[in-house]
């Protein structure tokens, strides 16, 4: 039972064109929610985050929003560069679970020059 | 970027050996983490750690065992190693259990 969905495996845009990757969950009890972006033979890295009680939240290129009636999120990445090519997972914090972060599988974002 | 090592980084086994794998913080955080990595299942939480010497067992805590004598190691370990096993194993680390969590390099374990 996934309760964290990243659709898609990969996403493939043009550098300087806007990126967008969604997650969709199904447990309403989740109230926060993370992004982490993960180079090859590196460990993820946090990228942003939203509470449940905002719908946006921004840090430079990155922008989360956050859709709870439709239990969806998304980053998006403007303007993309070749170096934002990695895996970007969704995470979800709550759930009934203490301690547990449940993450999506992840959607390999490759920016091409 | 957090304090966490993991050790080795690298390791080849054989079915039916033990193997342990370690994680070491300097940040002094009260929480820690072994995931698992693996092709079409992102990340997958083994067991965790709210103290010292409190642990809990994750979604896919069989086969595992984990100890945490000082707040700074967290030790995963894997009693009889399987095929299955076979796998990129992160540690990661968290002040709050409601904060983001910072993760370790990874160990990249192969079971032959």
């Amino acid at each position: 039972d996934q309760q964290v969905k990243q659709n898609s495996p990969s996403l493939s845009v043009q550098e300087g064109r806007i990126s967008i990757l969604n997650c969709d969950y199904t447990n309403s009890m989740f109230d926060y929610f993370l992004w982490y972006k993960k180079y090859p033979a590196e460990g993820p890295t946090f990228l942003i985050s939203i509470s449940s009680i905002k719908d946006k939240n921004e840090d430079g290129r990155f922008t989360v929003f956050l859709n709870k009636s439709a239990k969806h999120l998304s980053l998006h990445i403007v303007p993309s560069q070749p170096g934002d090519s990695a895996v970007y997972f969704c995470a979800a914090w709550g759930g009934g679970s203490n301690y547990k972060l449940t993450f999506g599988k992840g959607t390999l974002l490759t920016v091409n020059p | 970027d957090a304090g966490i090592t993991q050790s080795p980084r690298h390791k080849v086994t054989e079915t039916g050996t033990p193997v342990t794998l370690r994680c070491h913080q300097t940040e002094n955080h009260r929480y820690m983490y072994w995931y698992r990595q693996d092709p079409g299942h992102g990340l997958r939480l083994i067991h965790y750690s709210y103290g010292v010497k409190d642990t809990d067992k994750g979604e896919v805590s069989d086969g595992y065992s984990v100890s945490r004598s000082k707040t700074e190691d967290f030790l995963l370990t894997l009693e009889s190693a399987t095929s299955s096993q076979t796998s990129v194993y992160f540690c990661a680390i968290s002040e709050s259990e409601r904060l983001e969590q910072y993760f370790g390099p990874g160990t990249r374990l192969t079971v032959t």
